[in-house]
Parts: C-alpha cells; structure tokens; sequence
C-alpha cells in the first residue's frame, strides 16, 4: 500500500529564514498532496494543496513544490514568523483511495 | 459554507466504562467521514472512514466502533474502554469527489483512568 515518509521530525530556524520539509511518496497513482499545520492541542488544519498536474504552488509565504518522477514533494516556508511554530503533516492520496496517507509530521521551531 | 462540530471537548472516563463521541457536519451533502486518534507528541492514527450512511470501513483492529446513522452524523463508540483509548480524537469530512480534501472538528480529549 501507499507510504509517506516525511523529513526531518524536528526543523529549528532562526526567525526570518527559510524553512524546507519534505515527503516522499511510493503510489505512483497518487494524485493529491496537502500540507496541514497543527499547533499544540489544536486540531490540524489544511494550509496548502497540490494536485498532480501542476508542479507548484504558492499561497503568500508558503509554497508547495511536487516532483511527480522522483514521487516527492516539499513545504516551502519563507520569512518564517513565529506563529510559524507547529506541527506539519504531509500527506498523499490517490482517486480509488478515500483515506489520505499521512507523514509522521515535523515539529517546527523558530527561534526569536 | 461548511462545518462541523464535535462533542464533548473533554472526557474523563474510568476504565471498563462505555464511550459515545459525535460528530455532525453542516452544509455539505454526501461527505466522506473519518475518525482519527492522536496520542501526545504522535502522529494521525485512522481508526474509521465512511463513504456513505450505514457504510464503514475499519483501519485498526481494536474495542473501538463506528456508526453513520445519519448522512452528516458520525459516532464513535466502545463498550469497555481500556487506559490506550486515551489521546486526542479528531473527526473529519472530505467532499465526495475526485480529491480528498480533509477538514478536522475541534477534537474531543479522552483521559481514560
């Protein structure tokens, strides 16, 4: 079945940098990617998507890159803020497959 | 526009004692369902999905159950809790449809003791 690996568990910044995690994925027949954000006793929330036929997405500081050959697809946040700080979740899914996949998730950190 | 809403936000229950956790959904007809437990510090663990009313598929065998009596409502129960029930249960909706956006409810947070 489908597997997501996410990398690295734990990303600590400096506030202003540039914060990358990435998720590799093993079904080629996936075709939808979304990132969520959880902050500590919140619920996850859906910050960003991608969809097999684009190659990139960006919504403001955030972006979303999806290497469809190599299967592998990455958060990009710029400028980090503090309220940057959280849990990230990967996840993948294909058309047949109504579960998503998840990430072990990255706890981000952004030092002041 | 959609939401949906779970209750209650917080439990306490003894061991060998019964669970009942709801989850309704607003403004959307037809939604896939999902039940997911966290534990502290852990990732997203599915335990349930219904893609329609009296339709449910088990991720993870265990002394937990699930119901959708109703298009929009989904339950979560068991008969015997034990002390590994405890952690953060999420309930979730995604749109019927080719991509399988989820949004999550607020959570309920089970303390088994």
């Amino acid at each position: 079945g489908e597997n997501v690996e996410q990398h690295p568990s734990t990303l600590s910044v400096q506030e202003g940098d540039s914060a990358v995690i990435k998720c590799t994925y093993s079904d080629s027949a996936s075709n939808y990617f979304p990132w969520y954000k959880q902050e500590l006793g919140k619920r996850p929330q859906l910050i960003i998507d991608i969809r097999s036929n684009v190659g990139e997405k960006k919504d403001q500081r955030i972006a979303v890159t999806l290497n469809k050959t190599a299967k592998h697809f990455s958060l990009h946040i710029t400028e980090t803020q503090p309220e940057d700080s959280a849990v990230y979740f990967c996840a993948a899914s294909s058309f047949s497959n109504y579960q998503l996949i998840w990430g072990a998730g990255t706890k981000l950190i952004i030092k002041p | 526009s959609q939401t949906i809403h779970q209750w209650p936000a917080t439990l306490v229950q003894p061991v060998g004692s019964p669970l009942s956790l709801e989850c309704t959904v607003e403004g959307t007809s037809n939604p896939n369902l999902y039940w997911y437990r966290q534990a502290a510090g852990r990732g997203l663990q599915l335990l349930f999905y219904s893609v329609g009313i009296g339709q449910i598929s088990s991720e993870v065998p265990q002394n937990l159950s699930a119901s959708r009596p109703q298009d929009r409502q989904f339950i979560l129960s068991s008969k015997k809790l034990l002390l590994s029930d405890s952690g953060f249960y999420l309930c979730a909706w995604s749109p019927p449809g080719l991509y399988h956006e989820q949004y999550f409810g607020p959570g309920t947070r089970l303390t088994v003791t």
